[in-house]
């Protein structure tokens, strides 16, 4: 199957501070990326869907000043999380999904664990 | 919110099948039953997908009833990697959206 990638896989940054997460598709072009976030114990929730060349759409509940993403290439999202505070510690994980494909899987990257003390 | 219902948790034997069980009680016709599983502290894996009719592949076999209000992933030969939790998705795949609800968290047990 298609590999996504994410880095980084694990980041601890203090409260206040920014921090970026980057999402590759490394052999697919991927005209739809998502992001969701996972709390300890707790199912995985979609954040925001992200297509090339357009903003994203944030679910409802979502801060998108708080929750900035890119999605520059076809290959590359990034979600930074702005001014983190230790709530905002969570696992993040971002999926692709390609038009080109005629059957319609979505794959997902390894996610990255953010830790803000 | 998530639409399908799955027990929390389930305990199967090494090597022999685990078979997982899905309420779609709400499913619309254009809507496919997809499955993935998340090993701890990884990415959700793909296992499988379907519409009406059953599905295998080298993962799993997907049985949905002919009403499409139920569906059974089956892994026919459990091993101790299998354990993970495991979500049923009813999905439209042209321009749907994954939606998790709290899956059934498998373990395999020697």
């Amino acid at each position: 199957g298609a590999v996504v990638s994410q880095h980084p896989s694990w980041v601890i940054c203090k409260s206040g501070t920014s921090v970026k997460i980057e999402c590759r598709s490394l052999d697919f072009q991927a005209t739809t990326m998502f992001w969701y976030r996972q709390f300890p114990k707790q199912s995985l929730m979609l954040m925001a869907t992200s297509n090339e060349g357009s903003k994203a759409t944030y679910e409802q509940g979502v801060e998108k000043d708080k929750f900035l993403i890119n999605h520059a290439s076809l290959t590359l999202s990034t979600l930074t999380v702005t001014s983190a505070h230790p709530e905002d510690s969570s696992f993040y994980i971002c999926s692709a999904i390609s038009e080109a494909w005629s059957s319609y899987e979505q794959y997902f990257g390894p996610g990255t664990r953010l830790t803000v003390t | 919110d998530a639409k399908t219902t799955q027990p929390p948790s389930m305990d199967c034997a090494e090597g022999r099948a685990a078979n997982l069980p899905c309420n779609h009680s709400t499913i619309s016709g254009n809507e496919y039953v997809y499955w993935y599983r998340q090993i701890h502290s990884q990415g959700p894996q793909y296992i499988i997908h379907g519409l009406k009719n059953n599905e295998t592949n080298e993962m799993a076999s997907l049985i949905i009833t002919e009403d499409r209000k139920s569906s059974t992933l089956i892994l026919p030969h459990a091993t101790l990697r299998d354990t993970a939790v495991y979500y049923c998705i009813d999905f439209y795949n042209q321009g749907g959206k994954l939606i998790f609800g709290q899956g059934t968290e498998l373990s395999v047990k020697p």
